[in-house]
Order: C-alpha cells, then sequence, then structure tokens
C-alpha cells in the first residue's frame, strides 16, 4: 500500500459546478496537509495548509482533514474553467522531513 | 506566498555535457531547499534535500555523483546534471522551505525543462 493515494483522474466537471478531490493515507504520524495546484508545465503552487485535523477555508477552496479515517478533502465551490490544472495533496509528519505527494488529479472544468 | 525562482526555464544540451540549474528563494532565507523531478503526468519525486553549509542528503536510487547539489548559501541552492544522457531528460523543480511560516509550507519554484539530445 503506498503511503499516500489520490485518484489520478481525469475529472470533468462543467463550469458553477462543486468539486471534490481526496486523498487517503496510511501513516497516522501525518500531521500537515497540504494542496497544491499545478498547471501544466508548471512548478506546484501552494493553495492551502493544514495542521492536524479540522477544515480551513480560503475563498472558494475548503480543506478538511479526518485523521481518524485518515482523508483529506479539497472542496472547489463555483469551480471556474481557470482552475483547470492537476492537484497534488501532499502530507509530512514533522517541519522538517520531506513532504510526501499524492500522484495528483487532473481536473478540467468545461465552459 | 514565499517566491522561489529558478534558472533557467527551459535548457537543450547535447548528451555527455553537465548542466546547472539555479533555485534561489528571492524574499526569504532558506535553509533547507528540495530538487525534485516530474516526468509527464506523473507526480513529483524527491532526489535530494539541500542544507545549507552541508552535503545533501539523496533518495534511494538516486546518485549522488551525477547530481551534484550545492547549497552555498541561505537563497541559493545549485543542480548540476552531469555527463547527462537523454534518459536525464525531464522536468527539474526546486522547493524551498521558509522558516518564518508554517513548519511544513513548502514554495516551488517554476521548473526547467532539460532535453538531452
Amino acid at each position: 500500500q503506498k503511503e499516500v493515494e489520490q485518484d489520478p483522474g481525469p475529472l470533468s466537471v462543467p463550469e458553477g459546478a462543486i468539486v471534490s478531490l481526496n486523498c487517503t493515507y496510511s501513516n497516522s504520524a501525518f500531521q500537515y496537509f497540504m494542496w497544491y495546484r499545478q498547471y501544466s508545465r508548471k512548478g506546484p503552487e501552494l493553495l492551502m495548509y493544514t495542521y492536524s485535523s479540522g477544515n480551513k477555508e480560503d475563498g472558494r477552496f475548503t480543506a478538511q482533514v479526518d485523521k481518524s479515517s485518515k482523508y483529506i478533502s479539497l472542496f472547489i465551490r463555483d469551480s471556474q474553467p481557470s482552475d483547470s490544472a492537476t492537484y497534488l495533496c501532499a502530507m509530512t509528519t514533522t517541519g522538517n522531513t520531506p513532504l510526501v505527494f499524492g500522484k495528483g488529479t487532473r481536473l478540467s472544468v468545461i465552459a | 506566498g514565499a517566491v522561489v525562482s529558478q534558472h533557467p526555464s527551459w535548457v537543450i544540451c547535447k548528451s555527455g555535457t553537465s548542466v546547472k540549474i539555479e533555485c534561489r528563494s528571492l524574499d526569504f532565507q532558506a535553509t533547507t531547499m528540495f530538487w525534485y523531478r516530474q516526468f509527464p503526468k506523473q507526480s513529483l519525486m524527491l532526489m535530494a534535500t539541500s542544507n545549507e553549509g552541508s552535503k545533501a542528503t539523496y533518495e534511494q536510487g538516486v546518485e549522488k555523483d551525477k547530481f551534484l547539489i550545492n547549497h552555498a548559501s541561505l537563497t541559493l541552492s545549485t543542480l548540476t546534471v552531469t555527463s547527462a544522457h537523454p534518459e536525464d531528460s525531464s522536468f527539474y523543480i526546486c522547493s524551498a522551505r521558509d522558516p518564518n511560516r508554517g513548519p511544513s509550507e513548502q514554495y516551488f519554484g517554476p521548473g526547467t525543462r532539460l532535453t538531452v539530445t
């Protein structure tokens, strides 16, 4: 079993839809959880950062962490064509250890 | 967010030559930088962790004599691909950790596309 599992998609939704992206993980020691957005041929951009369990909201984006289920989610409300990208979840145990990435989910928002 | 730059953004080189890629943190000092490699439609693969003033820590399977990493200052890390071969063609991305932000927040550069002919 891989440490972090993420459905690679592709996921295609109409403009305005609510998008749900998810990752599961096996290492219960993970404490820091991140979501990155990567456009084609660009470096990943940090979208959301969460420590431990709970929800965090930033504009149209909401990140949720459920440590009891080892499950994290990213919700995108009112999705736009500009949201079309690959979304990568990442997590780590402490501040000094490298991130462990999911494979990324390719999202297309159709106008 | 914090800004990380990479140079060059794209490079083509001949087989057997060496290529140097620079990674700079522009508005913060990064004691730790990371180098990743990414193949098309795949996730990032960590190659090495670079700490300022000390030797880099390489991931299993990454040849340290082929991928030379130097973190000479708090704002600059370099990756040199020595004696490059076509199979080294890939997208190389660096990231840096800003110690003034969240303990695990990493900021990525825009990437360098290397093509070896």
